[in-house]
Protein backbone atom coordinates (compact mmCIF):
# COMPACT_ATOMS: atom_id res chain seq x y z
CA UNK A 1 0.00 0.00 0.00
CA UNK A 2 2.48 2.70 -1.03
CA UNK A 3 1.45 5.85 -0.18
CA UNK A 4 2.57 8.44 -3.56
CA UNK A 5 3.64 6.00 -6.42
CA UNK A 6 5.00 6.69 -9.99
CA UNK A 7 5.43 5.20 -13.55
CA UNK A 8 7.30 4.29 -15.18
CA UNK A 9 10.17 4.11 -12.38
CA UNK A 10 12.58 4.27 -15.13
CA UNK A 11 12.41 5.63 -19.20
CA UNK A 12 15.02 5.87 -21.89
CA UNK A 13 13.76 7.40 -25.01
CA UNK A 14 15.12 9.26 -27.60
CA UNK A 15 16.06 13.44 -28.28
CA UNK A 16 12.04 14.67 -29.67
CA UNK A 17 9.97 12.28 -28.40
CA UNK A 18 7.05 12.95 -26.01
CA UNK A 19 6.18 10.84 -22.64
CA UNK A 20 4.50 10.98 -19.85
CA UNK A 21 4.84 10.13 -16.28
CA UNK A 22 2.45 9.24 -13.54
CA UNK A 23 1.81 10.00 -10.07
CA UNK A 24 -0.96 8.53 -7.43
CA UNK A 25 -1.31 9.23 -4.14
CA UNK A 26 -3.55 6.91 -1.18
CA UNK A 27 -2.59 9.27 2.12
CA UNK A 28 -6.34 12.28 0.77
CA UNK A 29 -3.89 14.61 0.72
CA UNK A 30 -5.42 18.02 -1.15
CA UNK A 31 -1.93 18.84 -2.58
CA UNK A 32 0.49 17.23 -5.39
CA UNK A 33 3.89 18.31 -6.45
CA UNK A 34 6.88 17.71 -9.17
CA UNK A 35 10.27 17.87 -8.51
CA UNK A 36 12.89 17.63 -10.50
CA UNK A 37 16.50 16.83 -8.97
CA UNK A 38 19.43 16.94 -11.35
CA UNK A 39 22.59 14.68 -11.08
CA UNK A 40 24.34 17.25 -8.67
CA UNK A 41 21.37 15.76 -6.01
CA UNK A 42 19.67 19.61 -6.33
CA UNK A 43 15.93 19.32 -5.99
CA UNK A 44 14.32 21.85 -7.40
CA UNK A 45 10.32 22.16 -7.75
CA UNK A 46 8.10 22.39 -10.94
CA UNK A 47 4.52 22.28 -10.25
CA UNK A 48 1.43 22.37 -7.63
CA UNK A 49 -1.55 21.52 -7.79
CA UNK A 50 -4.38 22.02 -5.00
CA UNK A 51 -7.33 19.96 -5.52
CA UNK A 52 -6.83 19.93 -9.05
CA UNK A 53 -5.94 24.16 -9.21
CA UNK A 54 -2.43 24.55 -10.38
CA UNK A 55 -1.24 27.03 -7.63
CA UNK A 56 2.64 26.73 -8.09
CA UNK A 57 4.17 26.91 -11.35
CA UNK A 58 7.77 27.66 -11.68
CA UNK A 59 9.72 28.53 -14.76
CA UNK A 60 9.69 25.60 -16.79
CA UNK A 61 10.10 25.13 -20.55
CA UNK A 62 6.09 25.01 -21.89
CA UNK A 63 7.34 20.90 -23.13
CA UNK A 64 6.02 20.42 -19.60
CA UNK A 65 2.49 20.11 -18.91
CA UNK A 66 1.09 18.99 -15.89
CA UNK A 67 -2.64 17.37 -15.46
CA UNK A 68 -4.50 16.47 -12.27
CA UNK A 69 -7.85 14.66 -13.22
CA UNK A 70 -8.55 14.30 -9.58
CA UNK A 71 -7.00 15.24 -6.20
CA UNK A 72 -5.18 12.06 -6.27
CA UNK A 73 -3.33 11.94 -9.72
CA UNK A 74 -1.17 13.83 -11.23
CA UNK A 75 0.66 13.17 -14.60
CA UNK A 76 3.75 14.57 -16.38
CA UNK A 77 3.63 15.35 -20.15
CA UNK A 78 6.64 16.04 -21.94
CA UNK A 79 7.01 16.95 -25.32
CA UNK A 80 10.27 17.17 -27.66
CA UNK A 81 12.39 15.96 -25.41
CA UNK A 82 16.17 17.24 -25.05
CA UNK A 83 18.96 15.86 -23.48
CA UNK A 84 19.13 18.64 -20.52
CA UNK A 85 15.82 16.78 -19.57
CA UNK A 86 17.63 13.68 -18.18
CA UNK A 87 17.36 13.62 -14.21
CA UNK A 88 14.83 12.06 -11.65
CA UNK A 89 11.27 13.37 -11.47
CA UNK A 90 9.74 12.93 -7.73
CA UNK A 91 5.69 13.26 -7.49
CA UNK A 92 5.02 14.35 -3.74
CA UNK A 93 1.71 15.01 -1.91
CA UNK A 94 1.19 17.13 1.17
CA UNK A 95 -1.67 17.82 4.12
CA UNK A 96 -0.35 21.02 5.92
CA UNK A 97 3.65 21.02 6.56
CA UNK A 98 4.68 17.60 5.48
CA UNK A 99 5.26 16.57 2.40
CA UNK A 100 5.45 12.60 0.95
CA UNK A 101 7.96 12.20 -1.63
CA UNK A 102 7.28 9.29 -4.20
CA UNK A 103 10.40 6.33 -5.46
CA UNK A 104 10.92 9.15 -8.32
CA UNK A 105 11.28 8.24 -12.12
CA UNK A 106 14.65 8.02 -14.00
CA UNK A 107 14.46 9.73 -17.04
CA UNK A 108 17.60 9.47 -20.09
CA UNK A 109 17.10 10.96 -23.22
CA UNK A 110 19.75 9.79 -26.00
CA UNK B 1 24.11 32.71 -5.00
CA UNK B 2 21.45 29.73 -4.10
CA UNK B 3 18.62 30.47 -1.52
CA UNK B 4 19.94 27.75 0.67
CA UNK B 5 23.62 26.56 0.90
CA UNK B 6 24.50 22.95 1.84
CA UNK B 7 28.12 21.54 1.79
CA UNK B 8 27.98 18.56 -0.37
CA UNK B 9 30.04 16.06 1.55
CA UNK B 10 30.74 13.41 1.32
CA UNK B 11 31.17 13.32 5.16
CA UNK B 12 32.21 10.49 6.58
CA UNK B 13 32.58 9.37 10.18
CA UNK B 14 33.00 6.17 12.45
CA UNK B 15 30.00 4.23 13.48
CA UNK B 16 28.83 5.53 17.01
CA UNK B 17 29.48 9.31 16.39
CA UNK B 18 27.79 12.40 16.20
CA UNK B 19 26.91 13.49 12.69
CA UNK B 20 26.76 17.38 12.55
CA UNK B 21 24.85 18.80 9.44
CA UNK B 22 24.31 22.37 8.41
CA UNK B 23 22.81 24.52 6.02
CA UNK B 24 22.93 27.99 5.55
CA UNK B 25 20.01 30.90 3.49
CA UNK B 26 19.67 34.06 2.84
CA UNK B 27 15.77 34.57 2.77
CA UNK B 28 14.85 35.68 6.05
CA UNK B 29 11.15 34.93 5.02
CA UNK B 30 11.92 31.53 5.77
CA UNK B 31 9.80 29.77 8.83
CA UNK B 32 9.33 26.13 8.40
CA UNK B 33 12.58 24.28 8.32
CA UNK B 34 12.93 20.28 7.36
CA UNK B 35 15.24 17.46 7.06
CA UNK B 36 14.79 14.94 4.60
CA UNK B 37 16.83 11.63 4.37
CA UNK B 38 17.47 10.09 1.10
CA UNK B 39 18.83 6.87 0.20
CA UNK B 40 20.46 6.21 -2.76
CA UNK B 41 18.07 5.71 -5.69
CA UNK B 42 14.90 6.38 -3.54
CA UNK B 43 12.70 9.56 -2.68
CA UNK B 44 13.34 11.65 -0.32
CA UNK B 45 11.60 10.69 3.04
CA UNK B 46 11.20 13.69 6.23
CA UNK B 47 13.10 12.98 9.08
CA UNK B 48 12.37 16.42 11.26
CA UNK B 49 10.47 19.97 10.61
CA UNK B 50 10.72 22.62 12.82
CA UNK B 51 8.87 25.89 12.85
CA UNK B 52 10.79 29.62 13.55
CA UNK B 53 13.88 29.29 15.93
CA UNK B 54 14.74 26.33 18.60
CA UNK B 55 15.64 23.23 19.19
CA UNK B 56 13.94 19.79 18.46
CA UNK B 57 14.47 16.22 19.30
CA UNK B 58 13.51 12.72 17.97
CA UNK B 59 15.21 9.92 18.67
CA UNK B 60 18.39 10.01 17.87
CA UNK B 61 18.02 13.46 15.90
CA UNK B 62 18.10 16.73 16.73
CA UNK B 63 17.31 19.85 14.37
CA UNK B 64 18.27 23.51 15.37
CA UNK B 65 17.19 26.36 13.56
CA UNK B 66 18.79 30.09 14.41
CA UNK B 67 17.07 32.39 12.60
CA UNK B 68 19.22 35.37 13.68
CA UNK B 69 21.81 33.53 11.80
CA UNK B 70 19.82 32.15 9.09
CA UNK B 71 21.64 28.73 9.90
CA UNK B 72 19.86 25.88 10.69
CA UNK B 73 22.02 22.30 12.33
CA UNK B 74 20.89 18.77 12.10
CA UNK B 75 22.80 16.43 14.83
CA UNK B 76 22.60 12.46 14.23
CA UNK B 77 24.20 10.68 17.64
CA UNK B 78 25.35 7.17 18.09
CA UNK B 79 25.36 7.18 14.33
CA UNK B 80 24.76 4.05 12.37
CA UNK B 81 26.19 2.00 9.01
CA UNK B 82 22.20 2.39 7.81
CA UNK B 83 22.13 6.65 8.88
CA UNK B 84 24.33 6.76 5.37
CA UNK B 85 22.51 8.50 2.85
CA UNK B 86 22.22 11.87 1.57
CA UNK B 87 20.63 14.63 4.02
CA UNK B 88 18.46 17.30 2.22
CA UNK B 89 17.20 20.82 4.11
CA UNK B 90 14.12 22.30 3.04
CA UNK B 91 12.84 25.72 4.33
CA UNK B 92 9.40 27.33 3.12
CA UNK B 93 8.04 30.59 3.92
CA UNK B 94 4.95 31.14 6.40
CA UNK B 95 2.20 31.22 3.24
CA UNK B 96 2.48 28.77 0.40
CA UNK B 97 3.45 25.34 0.36
CA UNK B 98 6.86 26.10 -2.22
CA UNK B 99 9.99 24.39 -0.87
CA UNK B 100 13.46 24.98 -1.28
CA UNK B 101 15.89 22.42 -0.73
CA UNK B 102 19.61 22.81 -0.46
CA UNK B 103 21.58 20.70 -2.35
CA UNK B 104 22.05 18.06 0.18
CA UNK B 105 25.32 16.28 1.94
CA UNK B 106 26.09 12.80 1.68
CA UNK B 107 27.24 11.14 4.75
CA UNK B 108 28.68 7.74 5.21
CA UNK B 109 29.01 5.90 8.31
CA UNK B 110 31.57 3.25 7.84
CA UNK B 111 31.41 0.31 10.78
Amino acid sequence: DTAVSQTPKYLVTQMGNDKSIKCEQNLGHDTMYWYKQDSKKFLKIMFSYNNKELIINETVPNRFSPKSPDKAHLNLHINSLELGDSAVYFCASSQNNEQYFGPGTRLTVT
Amino acid sequence: QKEVEQDPGPLSVPEGAIVSLNCTYSNSAFQYFMWYRQYSRKGPELLMYTYSSGNKEDGRFTAQVDKSSKYISLFIRDSQPSDSATYLCAMRKAAGNKLTFGGGTRVLVKP
